[in-house]
């Protein structure tokens, strides 16, 4: 099956930095990569999402790359907020087949001290 | 537009026990999954449904089960709890055969003593 590693587990940065999380994937069939963003006491919320066959896509100060041979994708946070502060997961699916089952990496705890 | 909705919010059971969570989706959506969160696991798929059938299981044992309603809604088992079945079990909706954005409720923490 499908097996997502994500990096690092913590991130430290300064207000107003970039933040950037990495993500690697296994299955080579994987189509769909969401980001979602946890917060304390709430469901994970879907910030953004890539396909792919698309190699990168942006929301305002939110981006995702993908490198579809390289079987890795990133996300990037720019001029963070200490409201970005929050558990950050990657995940991996295939839609070719019916069904909607997602495999998540580890989580990344982003912490922007102001 | 009302969220994915879960209740009840916190659970305390013993051992042994059973328990059953229930989750409404999104007015409109017909695809409804399941996901155990812990600190040692991370977030793991349980089973998946849509319109009435179960489409994907995940790797756990036969004690978990669920099931969907013609209305959509969705409610998941545990039998015979154990206390590793301690978690955060998340419901989340979309809208149906090849939607793939999930959308998360704020899930029901069980805690097994």
């Amino acid at each position: 099956g499908e097996n997502v590693e994500q990096h690092p587990s913590t991130l430290s940065v300064q207000e107003g930095d970039s933040a950037v999380i990495k993500c690697t994937y296994s299955d080579s069939a994987s189509n769909y990569f969401p980001w979602y963003k946890q917060e304390l006491g709430k469901g994970p919320q879907l910030i953004i999402d890539i396909r792919s066959n698309v190699g990168e896509k942006k929301d305002q100060r939110i981006a995702v790359t993908l490198n579809k041979t390289a079987k890795h994708f990133s996300l990037h946070i720019t001029e963070t907020q200490p409201e970005d502060s929050a558990v950050y997961f990657c995940a991996a699916a295939s839609f070719n087949n019916a069904g909607n089952m997602l495999t998540f990496g580890g989580g990344t705890r982003l912490m922007v001290k102001p | 537009k009302a969220g994915v909705t879960q209740t009840p919010r916190y659970l305390i059971k013993t051992r042994g026990q059973q328990v059953t969570l229930s989750c409404s989706p999104i007015s409109g959506h017909r695809s409804v999954s399941w996901y155990q969160q812990t600190p040692g696991q991370g977030l793991q798929f349980l089973f998946e449904y849509f319109s009435e059938t179960q489409r994907n299981k995940g790797n756990f044992p036969g004690r978990f089960s669920g099931r969907q309603f013609s209305n959509s809604r969705s409610e998941m088992n545990v039998s015979t709890l154990e206390l590793g079945d301690s978690a955060l079990y998340l419901c989340a909706s979309s809208l149906g055969r090849h939607n793939e954005k999930l959308f998360f409720g704020s899930g029901t923490q069980l805690s097994v003593l």
